[in-house]
């Protein structure tokens, strides 16, 4: 399958730095990129849709100012946690689709990101 | 609201033996569907896709898609140990590219 990869794998930081974490398609470009958030033991949750090119579509409730996404390329998005608080340590993971936007294009996860904020 | 739902289990099988995973979706428009390993602390891993109905088989995998009665399950013949994972179940479709994911099956492949 594709090669989605992550940088950094794990972060620890004080509470207000910010964080920046670099999500790359290896083998393939992305028109779409996706950020999720995991907190232990429970399911994915959708944070925001990357286009490249374009500004980031965030889901309900997730605040575009404090997690900044830039999808400058088809193989780079980035996701930057601004003045992080311990509330947001988590599992950042982010995931890319093959080929063009729709239904029949398979996602690829990367390894995921592993934030602690102190 | 689409909604994919999955028992978040744990199903436990013995060694050997076929762990059958379920999946309902409730949009029927939906036209892709995804199945994800996922071990613990880990992301999640493609390991199969359907979009028609029917069986689809990749080694010890079958997909098996049912759209009439919007269901998908993946069997995993032969279970190991090493099969021991979260399977999570992601459907597209039906307007939109992005997938909307069950919370997750708990399986536990026991010696």
């Amino acid at each position: 399958g594709a090669v989605v990869s992550q940088h950094p794998s794990r972060v620890i930081c004080k509470s207000g730095t910010s964080v920046k974490i670099e999500c790359r398609s290896l083998d393939f470009q992305a028109t779409t990129m996706f950020w999720y958030r995991q907190f232990p033991k429970k399911s994915l949750m959708l944070m925001a849709t990357s286009n490249e090119g374009s500004k980031a579509t965030y889901e309900q409730g997730v605040e575009k100012d404090k997690f900044l996404i830039n999808h400058a390329s088809l193989t780079l998005s980035t996701l930057t946690v601004t003045s992080a608080h311990p509330e947001d340590s988590s599992f950042y993971i982010c995931s890319a689709n093959t080929g063009t936007s729709g239904s029949y294009n398979e996602q690829f996860f990367g390894p995921g990101t592993r934030l602690t904020v102190l | 609201q689409k909604e994919v739902e999955q028992n978040s289990g744990p199903l436990s099988v013995p060694e050997g033996a076929i762990a059958s995973l379920n999946c309902t979706y409730s949009d029927r428009g939906s036209q892709s569907f995804f199945w994800y390993r996922q071990y613990s602390g880990k992301s999640p891993e493609l390991i199969m896709f359907i979009y028609s109905n029917g069986d689809k088989e990749d080694g010890r995998f079958t997909a098996q898609l049912n759209k009439a009665s919007q269901y998908v399950s993946l069997l995993i013949r032969d279970s190991q140990p090493s099969d021991s994972a979260t399977y999570l179940c992601a459907v597209k479709g039906g307007g939109s590219y992005i997938p909307t994911f069950g919370r997750g099956t708990s399986l536990i492949v026991h010696p």
